[in-house]
């Protein structure tokens, strides 16, 4: 069974900042694709940023960037140049690539906050 | 606009009295899930459906039940309701040609048993 860990439940910025999140999986499988998932207050699940395993370059929209190191099973968001309405709860989640869809395992989250 | 309606959006309830949380979806999707959300846990998943008439037990089926009579909807029954289900229920739907983008959640139903 794949496991999702976010061993850090909150963080705290200042505004302009760089943060960044750590999620580390476990799994047997070789490919698969990897998730950073935003809640905001409003709790809508936003998708940030996606990763497929088979891919070395690293992920990036905008100011949210991935360290994906792929042997020691860590998937990092990077958030540069942090703004308030990135205050949210964040969730990495991992799916397996088989044919179709699979289940997203997800992390236990964490509290972002971004202060003025 | 493609999207998962879930209803209703917050819901309080006695123990043991029966609730129906709708969900459903307008983009063809296959795949349909239920999840809840608890603080510290992140999102367990309760049951999915791969298509109609096709449903499975997730990590944490249990007082709970589904059905997909129809492919845009995927109902979430609890027979008889306990206070450990209070917690906030997500739907989302995935397309089994487009795994990559992920879910598509509905925006969450706050269900509080008392």
């Amino acid at each position: 069974a794949q496991t999702v860990t976010q061993s850090q439940p909150e963080m705290s910025v200042q505004e302009a900042e760089t943060v960044t999140l750590s999620c580390t999986y476990d799994t047997s499988e070789n490919n698969y694709y990897l998730f950073w998932y935003k809640q905001p207050p409003s709790r809508q699940m936003i998708l940030v940023i996606r990763q497929e395993a088979y891919k070395q370059q690293n992920a990036t929209e905008n100011r949210f960037s991935v360290n994906f190191q792929k042997a020691a099973k860590s998937f990092s968001l990077k958030i540069s140049d942090s703004q308030l309405g990135d205050t949210a709860m964040y969730f990495c989640a991992f799916m397996k690539r088989r044919g179709g869809a699979q289940k997203l395992v997800f992390g236990q989250g964490t509290r972002l906050t971004i202060n003025p | 606009e493609a999207q998962v309606t879930q209803n209703p959006r917050y819901l309080i309830t006695v123990t043991g009295k029966k609730l129906t949380v709708t969900c459903s979806q307008n983009m063809n999707h296959e795949y349909m899930s239920w999840y809840r959300q608890d603080p510290g846990l992140g999102l367990r998943q309760i049951y999915y459906s791969m298509n109609v008439e096709v449903t499975d037990k997730g990590d944490v089926p249990e007082g709970y039940k589904v059905s997909r009579k129809e492919k845009r909807n995927f109902p979430l029954i609890l027979e008889s309701p306990s206070p450990n289900q209070t917690s906030l229920y997500f739907c989302a739907s995935s397309s089994n040609r487009d795994s990559l983008n992920g879910y598509t959640f509905g925006s969450g139903t706050r269900l509080t048993v008392v």
